[in-house]
């Protein structure tokens, strides 16, 4: 079965620091992988997602995740957070001969201004 | 934008009795999901349904659990017989068919 790893279950963080959140998944097959963030009070917002191609992928508001195969791992990065980054991510994988997502537990990234 | 939207926000149940949870998914979406989150444990897929039939689903999904498209707009979770442990965030989702998945902001169901 697949299953989905996130390292750290609460980070905080000082204003202009830099951020890296683990990912880990296990799955031998092709997958597709998200990273969703849940800001305090809002629903879930797909943050980037990887189907293919370059691994380095770029999504909204300056945070970007490599895809590393050979190692199962999805992480995702800015190099600078500020306090309105404030809010719960969580990993998410698809495995192409399905349609559901398995999520992580989720990191709650606490930002002090 | 357009977004999923899901109705109600918190729904109080006694156990034993039915549910049914709403969402309106996003309209040219094909694929529709739900999932839960039971307090402090992970988002866990239940189904998911393309085509007015069920594609997937999970082994929480039992019979006690089913989904609808009722209409060209709703997309349902019925709970027949709800149990204590059936208390949740209940998450809907719908996909255009390229595996991006967008969520609705949730159902909180408690159940006394």
């Amino acid at each position: 079965a697949q299953s989905v790893s996130q390292h750290n279950h609460h980070v905080i963080l000082s204003e202009a620091a830099s951020l890296e959140l683990g990912c880990n998944y296990s799955y031998g097959g092709t997958v597709n992988l998200f990273w969703y963030v849940q800001y305090p009070g809002q629903h879930l917002q797909l943050l980037l997602k990887y189907f293919s191609g370059d691994p380095l992928v770029k999504g909204i508001k300056g945070f970007e995740a490599e895809f590393i195969k050979s190692k199962f791992s999805f992480n995702l990065r800015k190099p600078s957070v500020q306090w309105s980054d404030t809010a719960e991510y969580f990993c998410a994988v698809n495995a192409l001969d399905g349609n559901k997502l398995v999520f992580g537990a989720g990191t709650i990234l606490r930002v002090k201004s | 934008e357009p977004e999923v939207t899901q109705t109600p926000s918190h729904q109080v149940t006694q156990m034993g009795q039915e549910v049914i949870l709403r969402c309106v998914p996003i309209s040219n979406h094909l694929y529709f999901y739900w999932y839960r989150q039971i307090l402090g444990q992970k988002v866990e897929f239940l189904v998911s349904f393309y085509n007015n039939e069920i594609s997937e689903k999970s082994e929480i999904f039992d019979d006690q659990f089913s989904v609808e498209r009722p209409d060209g707009s709703n997309f349902t979770l019925k709970i027949r017989s709800t149990k204590l442990e059936d208390s949740a965030m209940y998450f809907c989702a719908s996909s255009e068919g390229d595996d991006t998945q967008y969520f609705g902001p949730g159902t909180r169901l408690t159940v006394l």
